[in-house]
């Protein structure tokens, strides 16, 4: 157990569905992150809060939508998903401390179990 | 940009016998190097990480890594290996951004240890 819980662990949906996954963290980090994981790809980043900053890897499309109502919670909202978008999307928080600009942190991060999501 | 290359993709081996997953990295800042390993069915997990300091790392489960600055490589080694060892292992590397770092990842070397 890791701190990090995803919810659900497995979704299947149809490409006109809209659905959410959900990512919460009891470690008190203040830092959550969003990667894909596709077969025979390196992990994708997606989407980072920190510090209640939101960095997006510009290649996700916008059916993919994040939100972070509080440092605890994050969820990645979808619809009108394509097959390509099958994979596990795994969470992760960390936390974050030091100056801006890169300055080392804990880069310790923790995952959760991950979605596998499958899209028809 | 940062990225990361992890220059086998399947690695077999035998129990006890030694083992070397390679890691390469392109950074134009300095670099923070991480190793993780994934379980079946499980999300990732920290093996070790290198910040700063002495280049030969030790991680957990009996892991170390090597940073060779003038190779840009870090790659993860293990004198011994044990069947339980079999698992996905992912190199990364730290992105710098405004509030903090986020990791990229290579693409991932399985480990299959057989007896």
């Amino acid at each position: 157990e890791t701190g990090v819980t995803q919810t659900p662990r497995h979704l299947v949906m149809g490409m006109t569905n809209k659905k959410s996954l959900k990512c919460e963290q009891h470690l008190g980090h203040n830092a959550m992150y969003w990667y894909k994981q596709s077969a025979k790809k390196p992990l994708e980043l997606m989407f980072v809060y920190s510090l209640e900053e939101r960095v997006e890897n510009n290649s996700v499309p916008s059916r993919f939508s994040p939100e972070c109502p509080n440092s605890s919670h994050l969820f990645l909202h979808l619809h009108t998903l394509q097959p390509e978008d099958s994979a596990l999307y795994l969470c992760a928080s960390s936390q974050v401390w030091g100056p801006a600009g890169g300055q080392a942190t804990n880069e310790k991060l923790f995952f959760g179990s991950g979605t596998q999501l499958s899209v028809l | 940009a940062q990225s990361v290359t992890q220059l086998d993709s399947q690695v077999p081996v035998f129990e006890e016998a030694p083992v070397e997953l390679r890691c390469n990295y392109s950074s134009s800042v300095s670099v923070y190097l991480f190793w993780y390993v994934q379980y079946p069915n499980q999300g990732l997990q920290l093996l070790l990480k290198y910040l700063s300091g002495s280049t030969l790392v030790k991680g957990i489960n009996g892991f170390e890594a090597e940073f060779n600055k003038s190779q840009t490589s870090f790659h993860l080694r293990k004198p011994s290996v044990h069947i339980s060892d079999t698992a996905e292992y992912f190199c990364a590397v730290s992105v710098p951004y405004q509030a903090g770092t986020a990791l990229i990842f290579g693409k991932g070397t399985t480990l299959s240890v057989s007896s």
